[in-house]
């Protein structure tokens, strides 16, 4: 089955430490996005990449990174700097870039990271 | 910025009751409309969409229509099930860019 598949499902994070959220796709789509939903605050965006090697920031980047090494496999890291990280992160990916505007995301079913 | 507004609160409602999540959108261009939804434990679906003034979505037996008069995209349904509690969420691609934007969601509840 094609899909795109988060893990771990829950996650636990200690004081000063980074943790690294998985997203694999076997879709074969361009897009990958990573969001963060908070309570009552809906979905915002952190980094998005268009094609492999290449990722640009979203609206909430700061104490995130990304890698795109691979088009199947877009990982976010939660690093030490970001000082409130317990939410909600969802990753999706679609199948075109800008060029296709109107194409639907397919979203995995989500990592919640806590802090211990 | 493109933005997107749903209204407050979760939503109760009985069975075969009528469901309205009320969208509204700012937007500078011609944005796409969508609705999302995500069901407990679970990252989101989608629902529908309008791609331009005018267009109807729907599925499942919900529907939503494009108005750029008044700059919404309800979501009804005219008879929910215990099924479709769930998140609701109403979203936008700006004119050109790829990026959705989120509302706040909906909770709704369907009381049996």
């Amino acid at each position: 089955d094609g899909g795109i598949t988060q893990s771990p499902k829950y996650l636990f994070r200690k004081e000063g430490q980074n943790v690294t959220l998985s997203c694999e796709q076997n879709l074969n789509h361009d897009a990958m996005y990573w969001y963060r939903q908070d309570p009552g605050q809906g979905l915002r965006l952190i980094y998005y990449s268009q094609i492999v090697n290449d990722f640009q920031k979203g609206d909430i980047a700061e104490g995130y990174s990304v890698s795109r090494e691979k088009k199947e496999s877009f990982p976010l890291t939660v690093t030490s700097a970001q000082k409130n990280p317990t939410a909600f992160y969802l990753c999706a990916s679609s199948k075109g870039t800008a060029s296709n505007i109107n194409e639907k995301l397919f979203f995995g079913s989500g990592t919640q990271l806590s802090v211990l | 910025g493109d933005s997107v507004t749903q209204m407050e609160g979760p939503v109760t409602l009985s069975e075969e009751a009528f469901l309205t999540i009320n969208c509204t959108y700012t937007a500078t261009g011609y944005p796409s409309l969508f609705w999302y939804v995500q069901y407990p434990g679970e990252g989101l679906q989608l629902l529908l969409k309008a791609t331009k003034a005018d267009d109807k979505g729907s599925n499942k037996g919900f529907e939503a229509t494009y108005r750029k008069e008044t700059t919404s995209f309800h979501l009804e349904k005219g008879s929910v099930q215990v099924s479709d509690s769930a998140v609701y969420f109403c979203a936008l691609t700006p004119d050109g860019n790829n990026r959705l934007a989120f509302g706040k969601g909906n909770q709704v509840v369907v009381i049996p």
